[in-house]
């Protein structure tokens, strides 16, 4: 089955400064890669996804990129600021399996004012 | 509109008992997934459900757990003789399914088993 691994498992930034957690997935057949983001004691928010026939997408202040030969993603966050603070979590899903998503085990982040 | 919920939102349960968790979707999505959460950890997949069935069940950590779905719409995941490793946040999340992939998360049920 479809192993995630992600890195770092925690992040520690400058308010302003940049943010990269990357993922790495096993199963050639992943088409569909989500991030979400789960502050304390609340339900993981989903902040951008990416398909597997595109390479990148921004949303503001959030870009992703991926490279299907490698089989790698990234989230990029830029210009952070203290509520970006959290724990952020990869994803990958194959429509086959039914787009159960397969999640690596996550990056906590804190945003230093 | 309304998202998805989940019913309770905490229980608190002895070792030994019977346990049902409630999931309501988002209306008209198709797919409807359960994921558990245990403290500090990943979320780790369960079963899903493409209308009232379970193609994949393969997450189930063992036979004390069962979900069902009625109507396409209602899930309920049942643990039986719950044990203290049983102790987590249950999610379940909603899709459109066929018609689209993105998952949306309810806000849990946090389940201790003492």
């Amino acid at each position: 089955g479809e192993n995630v691994e992600q890195h770092p498992s925690t992040l520690s930034v400058q308010e302003g400064d940049s943010a990269v957690i990357k993922c790495t997935y096993s199963d050639s057949a992943s088409n569909y890669f989500p991030w979400y983001k789960q502050e304390l004691g609340k339900r993981p928010q989903l902040i951008i996804d990416i398909r597997s026939n595109v390479g990148e997408k921004k949303d503001q202040r959030i870009a992703v990129t991926l490279n299907k030969t490698a089989k790698h993603f990234s989230l990029h966050i830029t210009e952070t600021q203290p509520e970006d603070s959290a724990v952020y979590f990869c994803a990958a899903s194959t429509k086959a399996a039914g787009n159960k998503l397969t999640f690596g085990g996550g990056t906590r982040v804190l945003v230093k004012p | 509109g309304a998202g998805v919920s989940q019913s309770p939102s905490n229980k608190v349960t002895e070792k030994g008992k019977d346990v049902e968790l409630r999931c309501d979707p988002i209306s008209g999505h198709t797919a409807l997934y359960w994921y558990r959460q245990s403290l500090g950890q990943g979320l780790e997949f369960l079963i899903y459900f493409q209308g009232n069935s379970a193609p994949d069940k393969s997450g189930l950590p063992s036979d004390r757990f069962s979900a069902e779905r009625t109507g396409g719409s209602v899930s309920t995941l049942t643990i039986q003789r719950t044990q203290q490793e049983d102790s987590a946040v249950y999610l379940c999340a909603s899709s459109p399914g066929r018609a689209g992939e993105t998952q949306y998360f309810g806000p849990g049920t946090r389940l201790l088993v003492l």
